[in-house]
Order: structure tokens, then sequence, then C-alpha cells
């Protein structure tokens, strides 16, 4: 247990479904990231938010769409996704030398 | 841009030491890490170091930097089945945004 919590654990949709992925961490960290991890493909980071504020988006396609409310919550908006896009989507808070991941939540895109 | 390589896979036997290596580009980094990924889990902090230290230990886990040739490694002790996970080097400096990089991860598979 390291005190960031995701929702849901698994998630099966549709390509033409809305969801959601929620992020929570108690922590008091200051900045949250989310990973996607593929199969045999290294980890890769989506998103950063520190304080609230994004300040990195690798690149990521527009039918990811993150927000980060406060400081300790974190969510990414699915829409249109593609089959290609089933992975676990990692969320991970941190402080400085530190960083601690959720379990993941397991997305399969039909 | 930084690059953090590990070997793919390593098999050991029970009670055998493990040793997984990674290699970095960076010498600029700060901390270096080791994380644990177990089946359907997220990552977990198994151990980390400075960028002045050359050794941790911590039980049966043991850290070596290597700065000079950017080689970082972590020795199991008396590996045991419930080790079989996947293993990510990572690294980050202070000032890049609390910005993480990760290697590949290494298979770790133990055999009874």
């Amino acid at each position: 247990e390291t005190g960031v919590t995701q929702t849901p654990r698994h998630l099966v949709m549709g390509m033409t479904n809305k969801k959601s992925l929620k992020c929570e961490q108690h922590l008091g960290h200051n900045a949250m990231y989310w990973y996607k991890q593929s199969a045999k493909k290294p980890l890769e980071l989506m998103f950063v938010y520190n304080f609230k504020e994004q300040t990195e988006n690798n690149s990521v396609p527009s039918r990811f769409s993150p927000e980060c409310p406060n400081s300790s919550h974190l969510f990414l908006h699915l829409h249109t996704l593609q089959p290609e896009d089933s992975a676990l989507y990692l969320c991970a808070s941190s402080r400085t030398g530190q960083q601690f991941f959720g379990p993941g939540t397991r997305l399969t895109v039909l | 841009g930084e690059d953090v390589e590990q070997s793919l896979f390593l098999s050991v036997r029970e009670g055998d030491s493990s040793v997984i290596n990674c290699t970095y580009t960076d010498s600029s980094s700060t901390y270096l890490y080791w994380y644990k990924q177990e089946p359907g889990a997220g990552l977990q902090l198994l151990t980390y170091i400075f960028s002045n230290m050359d050794m941790k230990q911590d039980q049966r886990l043991t850290v070596l930097l290597n700065k000079k040739d950017k080689h970082l490694s972590l020795r199991i002790a008396d590996t045991q089945t419930g080790d079989s996970a996947i293993y990510f080097c990572a690294e980050s400096k202070r000032n890049t945004g609390n910005q993480f990089y990760f290697g590949t991860g290494t298979s770790l598979t133990v055999i009874p």
C-alpha cells in the first residue's frame, strides 16, 4: 500500500464510450503523473502536474484528457479510444526524491 | 535526452544471489531508484540512492553505484520465488520539474 489509489482497477470500454480514470493521494505530494504501460514496451510518461499545473504532455493524443482539480486528485478522461490504447495506466505522485505508484487501471478497448 | 537501459531477462535459482544491472547516460542525475512490479500491480519503490553515494544496503538488497561508468546495480541476496517480478531502474534530477526516467525493466525469474 503506497498511499496512491486508483479507480477503477479494471475497465472495458468500446471505442465510442467516454470514461474517466481517477487517482487520489493524501501523502501531501505536490506532483502527480500519468503513465501508460503496454506489454513489451517501456513505461511511457503521459502527463505531469506540479502544484495542479500541467508541466508535461508527451505528445499524447487528444483522446486522452487529464484534469487535476487539486493537488490530491488526478483524472484521465477518455473518449473515442482505439484498441491500441489498451494498457495498464499508472498514476504516481512524488515529493522531491521519491515517486510512489498506484496499482494501476487495466484498460481494455474493444 | 535521458536514456536508461537494462537487460530484459534474468533467471536465477532459489537461494542464489541475483544481480540486476542498469546503465544511464545523464551524469547530472540526483537520485537513482529501483522499483519492483509484480504481475497485475503497480510499481513498488524498493530502494533508492543519492548520486553522491557508492553503496546502500537494506536487508537482502544491496545497491551499488559507479558514477564514473554511469552504472547502477541491484543485488538480491538469497533470492526467493517471491522475488520473481519485473525490476525497473529509474533516475531523476532535482531541477527537472519532478521528472523521472525509467528503464525498460528486467524480468527476474526465480527457479525453485
